[in-house]
């Protein structure tokens, strides 16, 4: 079964630190997604990835950057952490198949930044 | 633009009854989409999905939806619902490619 794993699955965070967020698919999957979730606007997309070493920004980029150093591999940062990016994160990874193809997702991390 | 619509933030139901989440889409074109369900501190697993073809679509344990174009919606339903379905539901379409738009989510609550 498809399997995205996300580390950590919770952090607290000070106020201007540097929060590295990680996640592997041993999916084979092209694409890589990072999502946020906030109570009352659902999933917005912060980044992703269609190959390594590239990456894209989503619908929400400010305040985060991403790497992709591998297939398997995709990172979030926030280099100086505010109030405001508390929130869950989640990774996902999907194949190149069409609009139709399945996106699987990790269980998520719950970032809270103080 | 692609985007999709989920009007209820919350719906309460009691075991046994049945069950119509509600989603509405503005999509360009023809549209794909998606219902997705996510359990307490899970993530979000697909329960079923739609492209363009029979307007009724069956998904897994039970859940099924329906396209309507006149009406722009893809309401998700159950015939009798289990406590085990609580979790929050969302609605998804795909644009620019493979990135996903979703609704903000609708929490089911299943009464004893």
């Amino acid at each position: 079964e498809a399997a995205v794993t996300q580390s950590p699955r919770s952090k607290v965070a000070v106020t201007g630190g540097k929060v590295t967020l990680s996640c592997h698919q041993t999916n084979n999957h092209d694409y890589m997604y990072w999502y946020r979730q906030d109570t009352g606007h659902g999933l917005r997309l912060i980044h992703y990835s269609y190959v390594a070493d590239s990456t894209e920004k989503g619908d929400i980029p400010d305040g985060y950057k991403a790497s992709r150093p591998s297939q398997e591999n995709f990172s979030l940062i926030l280099e100086l952490a505010s109030l405001s990016q508390t929130a869950v994160y989640f990774c996902a990874s999907s194949d190149a198949r069409g609009h139709n193809t399945e996106v699987f997702f990790g269980k998520g991390t719950r970032l809270t930044v103080v | 633009a692609q985007s999709v619509t989920q009007p209820d933030a919350r719906v309460t139901v009691s075991e046994g009854a049945s069950l119509q989440l509600r989603c509405k889409y503005s999509y360009f074109g023809t549209p794909y989409l998606f219902w997705y369900v996510q359990y307490p501190r899970q993530g979000l697993q697909l329960l079923l999905k739609y492209y363009p073809g029979d307007p009724v679509v069956q998904g897994v344990n039970g859940f099924e939806a329906e396209f309507s174009k006149s009406n722009s919606s893809f309401h998700l339903r159950k015939a009798s619902v289990h406590w085990s379905d609580w979790a929050v539901y969302f609605c998804a379409a795909p644009y620019m490619g493979y990135k996903l738009t979703f609704g903000t989510g609708t929490s089911l609550l299943v009464d004893p």
